[in-house]
């Protein structure tokens, strides 16, 4: 099955300055790439994805980057806010065929955005 | 704005006791998810509902495991005997159409197996 590797798993900014995590997948027929944002004590929330047909995302202050050929995206955060603490995750599925929408995980990176 | 409801927010129960987490999902919705988050490791897929029926299972779903949708709202994870390695975060989400992955999760029930 697919695995996904997440790094680092810790990440300490200070405010105003950039954070950059990085994931790789194993599986070549994934082609949906979500990252989520995770506060505590709320359950994940999807802050932005990619699709293998598209190499790079732009969402305001966030952006999503996809190699396919490496099997890895990573996603930046510029002009990082405290509010940007939390922890984050990126994830990988092989949808959208029925019966494989199931999204694989990474282990999460605790993002520390210092004032 | 819309949101996945659960409930409740914490269950305690004693090892081999039946439990039921519920969830409400987004309305509007039409595809449903359980996942699970053991203290400290990754976000684990459970199952997938779809018209009714089960679309996927992990591993992790074995017999011990049921879901049902009872009614027009609500989505419910039943588990028949618990066993101490149950205990978990377990988030209910919910996508509208098949083509679009984007899930929606709930805040999850924090289940603590004694």
């Amino acid at each position: 099955g697919e695995n996904v590797e997440q790094h680092p798993s810790t990440l300490s900014v200070q405010e105003g300055d950039s954070a950059v995590i990085k994931c790789t997948y194993s599986d070549s027929a994934s082609n949906y790439f979500p990252w989520y944002k995770q506060e505590l004590g709320k359950g994940p929330q999807l802050i932005i994805d990619i699709r293998s047909n598209v190499g790079e995302k732009k969402d305001q202050r966030i952006a999503v980057t996809l190699n396919k050929t490496a099997k890895h995206f990573s996603l930046h955060i510029t002009e990082t806010q405290p509010e940007d603490s939390a922890v984050y995750f990126c994830a990988a599925s092989k949808g959208p065929v029925p019966g494989r929408r199931a999204l694989t995980f990474g282990s999460g990176t605790r993002l520390q955005v210092q004032p | 704005e819309p949101e996945v409801t659960q409930t409740p927010s914490h269950q305690v129960t004693q090892m081999g006791q039946e439990v039921i987490l519920r969830c409400v999902p987004i309305s509007n919705h039409l595809y449903f998810y359980w996942y699970r988050q053991i203290l400290g490791q990754k976000v684990e897929f459970l199952v997938s509902f779809y018209n009714n029926e089960i679309s996927e299972k992990s591993e992790i779903f074995d017999d011990q495991f049921s879901v049902e949708r009872p009614d027009g709202s609500n989505f419910t994870l039943k588990i028949r005997s618990t066993k101490l390695e149950d205990s978990a975060m377990y988030f209910c989400a919910s996508s509208y159409i098949a083509t679009n992955e984007k899930l929606f999760f709930g805040s999850g029930t924090q289940l603590s197996v004694l």
